[in-house]
Formats: structure tokens, sequence, C-alpha cells
């Protein structure tokens, strides 16, 4: 257990439609960063957080977006949900973006299935 | 541009011996390496880690080495064992102070396969 969680851990919805994914962090860690898992593309990373703020994006959709709270869970929002979009979404947490400190902690992940 | 790959996609390996994953890089730019392993529908789950000013970390049964003149990383797994049979995946982070530190690129995973 990585002490990482997220929240559901499926998900089964229709083109279109919109959906939110809920992260939490290991205790006393700042940063939280997203990745994609798709058959074809491998782990991919789409977007951190450090601390409430938006610290580096990577290739995430326009139709995606994501936010930190001040209790340091977050959520990324998925909207205008495409077929290709279904995927293992993977939710990270580190202590800190120092040198040193960059071990990230995965959770175990939400299956989206977009039907 | 796959900037961290992972060649091998399986290795078989029998029990007790030693399992050798490989990995290289193309950045330039990335000074801290990791592994990590993944059992199916479960998240990664970090084994070792190593910085660019060392060319070898140990911990228990599980050895990274880097080459950086090479761009190559290498994990050792000895002895391996049947519980050991996972995805392995390498990961590269690029220095602190850039806007891109702390996104980790991936490669696409080696399946480790240790047989009894």
């Amino acid at each position: 257990d990585s002490g990482v969680t997220q929240t559901p851990k499926h998900l089964i919805t229709a083109t279109g439609q919109r959906v939110t994914l809920r992260c939490s962090p290991r205790s006393g860690d700042l940063s939280v960063y997203w990745y994609q898992q798709s058959l074809d593309q491998g782990l991919q990373f789409l977007i951190q957080y450090y601390n409430g703020e938006e610290r580096a994006k990577g290739n995430i959709l326009e139709r995606f977006s994501a936010q930190q709270f001040p209790d340091l869970h977050s959520e990324l929002n998925l909207s205008s949900l495409e077929l290709g979009d279904s995927a293992l979404y993977f939710c990270a947490s580190s202590r800190a973006g120092r040198r040193g400190y960059n071990e990230q902690f995965f959770g175990p992940g939400t299956r989206l299935t977009v039907l | 541009d796959q900037q961290v790959k992972q060649n091998s996609p399986s290795l078989s390996v029998q029990e007790g011996r030693i399992s050798i994953l490989n990995c290289d890089y193309t950045n330039s730019m990335f000074d801290y390496f990791l592994w990590y392993k993944k059992y199916p529908a479960e998240g990664p789950t970090f084994l070792i880690s190593i910085s660019s000013i060392k060319d070898k970390n140990e911990d228990g049964r599980f050895t990274v080495f880097l080459n950086k003149s090479a761009k190559h990383l290498s994990l050792h797994i000895v002895p391996s064992q049947p519980g050991d049979s996972a995805v392995y995946f390498c990961a590269a982070s690029p220095n602190a102070g850039g806007t891109s530190y702390g996104k980790l690129t991936f490669g696409q995973g080696t399946i480790l396969t240790v047989h009894p």
C-alpha cells in the first residue's frame, strides 16, 4: 500500500459525458501528479500540482483539467469524453519538488471505460 | 519521440539466477532515474532510484547501474524470485529548477517472468 488513494476504482460512462477522478496523496506529500496509461501509449504524464499550484504540464488535452485543493487532495476532470479516453488514470505523490525527493508513489488507479 | 526506451518487451529467467533489465534514454536533461514494478490492475511500485552523480545504487537484491556517457541504465535483480514476475518500468526526471522538474518520462516496460 503506497498510501495514495484514488476513487473511484472503476468508472463506466458514455461519450460526451464528464467525470471527476479523485486522489488523496500520502500524508505529508505536497506534490501530486496525474498519469494516463492506455494500451498503446504506456504511462504518459498529464500534469503536476505542488501545494495547490500547477507546476508542470504534459500532453494534457484541453478537455481535461485538474486542481489541487488546500487539503492537498486533487481532482482530474475529464469532459466531452471520447472512446479514446478509455484508459487507466494514475495519481502519484511525492514529498516536494526538490532534488532527492522525487520518488513518486502511485495510487491503485482509476479504470475509465467510455462506451 | 520516445525519450526513454526499454527495447526488450519481455525477459524470462530461472529462479535464483540474475535478471538484467535495460533502459536507454536520449534526453541529456535527465538526471534522476527510477525503476518501478507493476502488477496487473495495480499502480506502479517504486523500487530503486539513482541520481546522475552516481553510477551505482544498491538496495537488497536490486542494483541499478547508470552509464551517463552511453545514456544507459540497467536494473539487476539477484537472486531472482518467482514473486519478481511483473512489468518493470524505467523512468527519468529532468534536473531541478526546470519548468518540467518532477515530470517522469516512462519507458514502455519489460515483462519479467521468473520460472521456479
